[in-house]
């Protein structure tokens, strides 16, 4: 119950097109959403997140589209660009207000991104 | 702002060996987190802290796993006796003491265990 499941495991994307990473979940406590990139030699660092309050966030060129019943949330790159190339890591978390004890990150296995040019 | 600082960037060593892999967190983060990031497993969180003070270590493989905190600015992970199967790149990360901040990485160690 405690797992992220992501989809695809690998993805290719010519230049100009959509990127979409999908990932699911089960457990119904989880309330935050955030998604990290990963370049090559370096360490995941926080792209978007997302609470199911609502439906889409976007920022820039990426946009999370969140479903509450189907307990599933995704990530679309519009106008992909080489730079894009990365792995993408959906993971999930229950919201915790502020002193009330720490949440666990749980991470989906990862989606390698190749934007080819 | 310097980031999250891990050392070494690589390390090469053979079986039975003891492996110590370094953080300093980012000035002024209250948390501080322990990874390991293998094809198979994905990111597993080890250990975490906060204010210096070990929280859950549950995520510890073995008792040849061991994790300290001495200071604010310093954090250590310790594998001994190595062995091969631990051979992936360990990531330190550190955050605010707010639950909901995001995590900083290190750029990890990449630990090969020969």
């Amino acid at each position: 119950q405690q797992q992220v499941k992501q989809s695809p495991q690998s993805l290719i994307v010519q230049k100009g097109g959509i990127s979409i990473i999908n990932c699911a979940y089960e457990n119904t406590a989880f309330d935050y959403f955030p998604w990290y990139q990963q370049f090559p030699g370096k360490g995941p660092a926080l792209l978007i997140a997302i609470r199911p309050d609502v439906s889409e966030k976007k920022e820039g060129r990426f946009t999370i589209s969140f479903n509450k019943s189907a307990k599933q949330f995704s990530l679309h790159i519009m106008d992909s660009q080489p730079g894009d190339s990365a792995t993408y890591f959906c993971a999930a978390r229950r919201y915790a207000p502020l002193n009330t004890g720490f949440q666990k990150l749980v991470f989906g296995t990862g989606t390698r991104l190749l934007v080819s040019p | 702002d310097a980031g999250v600082i891990q050392s070494p960037r690589h390390e090469v060593t053979e079986m039975g060996q003891e492996v110590t892999l370094r953080c300093k967190p980012i000035s002024g983060h209250d948390y501080l987190f322990w990874y390991r990031q293998t094809m198979m497993r994905g990111l597993e969180l080890l250990i975490y802290f906060n204010n210096n003070v070990p929280i859950d270590d549950s995520g510890m493989p073995e008792d040849r796993f061991s994790a300290k905190m001495p200071n604010a600015s310093f954090s250590t992970l310790k594998i001994q006796p190595s062995e091969p199967r631990d051979s992936a790149v360990y990531f330190c990360a550190s955050s605010w003491d707010d639950d909901n901040q995001p995590q900083h990485f290190g750029d990890g160690t990449r630990l090969s265990i020969l």
